[in-house]
């Protein structure tokens, strides 16, 4: 199966709100509701920010949301800030169960 | 606090097995709430899934290493490994384990150890 895919970029600035997208298949995001987000800045290990599709862990801002369309799920951050600038990833629980990964997303604070 | 630790050897030559250990510490790997997992990370690339074994020792990996992957855990160490055989330099990266847990074992990855670099170069 191939990997997710998720936008190269994204931009906003201070205060915005941004969306980003990761689409699969019906084997994947669009058969399960186990689409999870990850943040990671340069360096550091991969932080989960989205389980479930829209269920976030203890400490994580309610800044973050997650949501999911067919074949495709979405993480929205609200109130842009200089920190939230790093990569994101998405994954999904997939048919034969695997675990998929998206290619990431470069989010760029301007 | 759950904390995972990977170690191994930094540098591997093409052709033999690298070899990996994760400790745990804070919690036991012998729950059956949780399974234990490697990715990992080429440099300047994205994330990628090797596989998942929960502590009875059923197996979940990628299809694309499937045939190069051992992946066992030593209860008695509260230990994860890994194994990859006839790596090449494109087993570059750095190697992360985690826990995952969830409906259906491996749904939500919610915990990261540092992550290791492993270089495969004569």
């Amino acid at each position: 199966q191939s990997a997710l895919t998720q936008p190269a970029s994204v931009s906003g600035s201070p205060g915005q709100s941004i969306t980003i997208s990761c689409t699969g298949t019906s084997s994947d995001v669009g058969g399960y509701d186990y689409v999870s987000w990850f943040q990671q800045h340069p360096g550091k290990a991969p932080k989960l920010i989205i389980y479930d599709v829209s269920s976030r862990p203890s400490g994580v801002s309610n800044r973050f949301s997650g949501s999911k369309s067919g074949h495709t799920a979405s993480l929205t951050i609200s109130g842009l800030q200089a920190e939230d600038e790093a990569e994101y990833y998405c994954s999904s629980f997939a048919s034969t169960s695997i675990l998929l990964f998206g290619g990431g997303t470069t989010l760029i604070v301007l | 606090q759950l904390q995972l630790q990977e170690s191994g050897p930094g540098l591997v030559k093409p052709s033999e097995t690298l070899s990996l250990t994760c400790t745990v510490s804070g919690g036991s790997i012998s729950s059956n709430t949780y399974y234990w997992g490697w990715m990992r990370q080429p440099p300047g690339k994205g994330l990628e899934w090797v596989g998942s074994i929960s502590y009875t020792g059923v197996t979940h990996h990628s299809p694309s290493l499937k045939s190069r992957v051992t992946i066992s855990v030593d209860t008695s160490k509260n230990q994860l490994s890994l194994k990859l055989s006839s790596v090449t330099a494109a087993d570059t990266a750095v190697y992360y384990c985690a826990r995952h847990q969830g409906g259906s074992g491996i749904t939500c990855t919610d915990v990261w150890g540092q992550g290791t670099t492993v270089t495969v170069s004569s």
